[in-house]
C-alpha cells in the first residue's frame, strides 16, 4: 500500500482568499485523485491528477475554482480559490495501488473552515 | 455513469454481535470493483475488503465478509464478533475498471457498536 500525507491537516480562512493543499506520495504513481467530503457526507471526486497533462475535472467542478498542480509522479496540489463557507469541507487526495490499479488509498484529508 | 446506494443511514448493535451493512448499486460496467471503507472519527479512510466483479466467490478479511450478487447488484458486508474499534461510518464505493477512473461512493452507514 501507499503511503500518503497531507498539508496541511487543518485549517481556517477567511472568505475570498484561496488556500493550497499539498499531496505527497511515498512511491511513483500514475494518477492521483482529489476528493470533497462536505460535513456530515459522503466523498465525491473533484478531479483527476495525471503527471505531465492537464487534471480532469468532473461535472460541477472547474478549473478556476480548484486548479489542480501535478509536477511529479510523487506530488500534487489542489488549490480552492475564491473561497466561501460553502466550502468548508474535508478534502482527500487518493492514489491507486497494486499490479492492477484495483485498490485506492486516502491520504489523511485537510479540514477546511471557511469564515 | 454508476450509482451506489446505501439505504441504512444509522445502525447500532451490541458488542460481539453480528452486523450486515447494505449496498446496491448500478452500472452498465462489466468490469469493476466494489469496495467498503471504513472512516473513523480520525476521518482517515481504511480499506476494508474488495471484491472484483468477474470473481465469483465472496471476498473475506477476517472478521469481515461480503455477500456479492451480480445479478442483483447487491454488496453487503457482514461483520462477526463486533467490536468497539468497529465504531465508524462505512462507505460502500464503485470503481470502473481499467484504472483510470475513481471512486464512486454511497451515502455512508454510520455503525455504532455498543457495549
Amino acid at each position: 500500500s501507499a503511503v500518503i500525507s497531507q498539508k496541511p491537516s487543518r485549517d481556517i480562512c477567511q472568505r475570498g482568499t484561496s488556500l493550497t493543499i499539498q499531496c505527497q506520495v511515498d512511491s511513483q504513481v500514475t494518477m492521483m485523485f482529489w476528493y470533497r467530503q462536505q460535513p456530515g457526507q459522503s466523498l465525491t471526486l473533484i478531479a483527476t491528477a495525471n503527471q505531465g497533462s492537464e487534471a480532469t475535472y468532473e461535472s460541477g467542478f472547474v478549473i478556476d475554482k480548484f486548479p489542480i498542480s501535478r509536477p511529479n509522479l510523487t506530488f500534487s496540489t489542489l488549490t480552492v480559490s475564491n473561497m466561501s463557507p460553502e466550502d468548508s469541507s474535508i478534502y482527500l487526495c487518493s492514489v491507486h495501488s497494486g499490479q492492477l490499479y484495483n485498490e485506492q488509498f486516502f491520504g489523511p484529508g485537510t479540514r477546511l473552515t471557511v469564515l | 455513469a454508476q450509482t451506489v446506494t446505501q439505504s441504512q443511514p444509522e445502525m447500532s448493535v451490541q458488542e460481539a454481535e453480528t452486523v450486515t451493512l447494505s449496498c446496491t448499486y448500478d452500472t452498465s460496467e462489466s468490469n469493476y470493483y466494489l469496495f467498503w471503507y471504513k472512516q473513523p472519527p480520525s476521518r482517515q479512510m481504511i480499506l476494508v475488503i474488495r471484491q472484483e466483479a468477474y470473481k465469483q466467490q465472496n471476498a473475506t478479511e477476517n472478521r469481515f465478509s461480503v455477500n456479492f450478487q451480480k445479478a442483483a447488484k447487491s454488496f453487503s458486508l457482514k461483520i462477526s464478533d463486533s467490536q468497539l474499534g468497529d465504531t465508524a461510518m462505512y462507505f460502500c464505493a464503485f470503481m470502473a475498471g481499467g484504472g483510470a477512473d475513481g471512486l464512486t461512493f454511497g451515502k455512508g452507514t454510520h455503525l455504532i457498536i455498543q457495549p
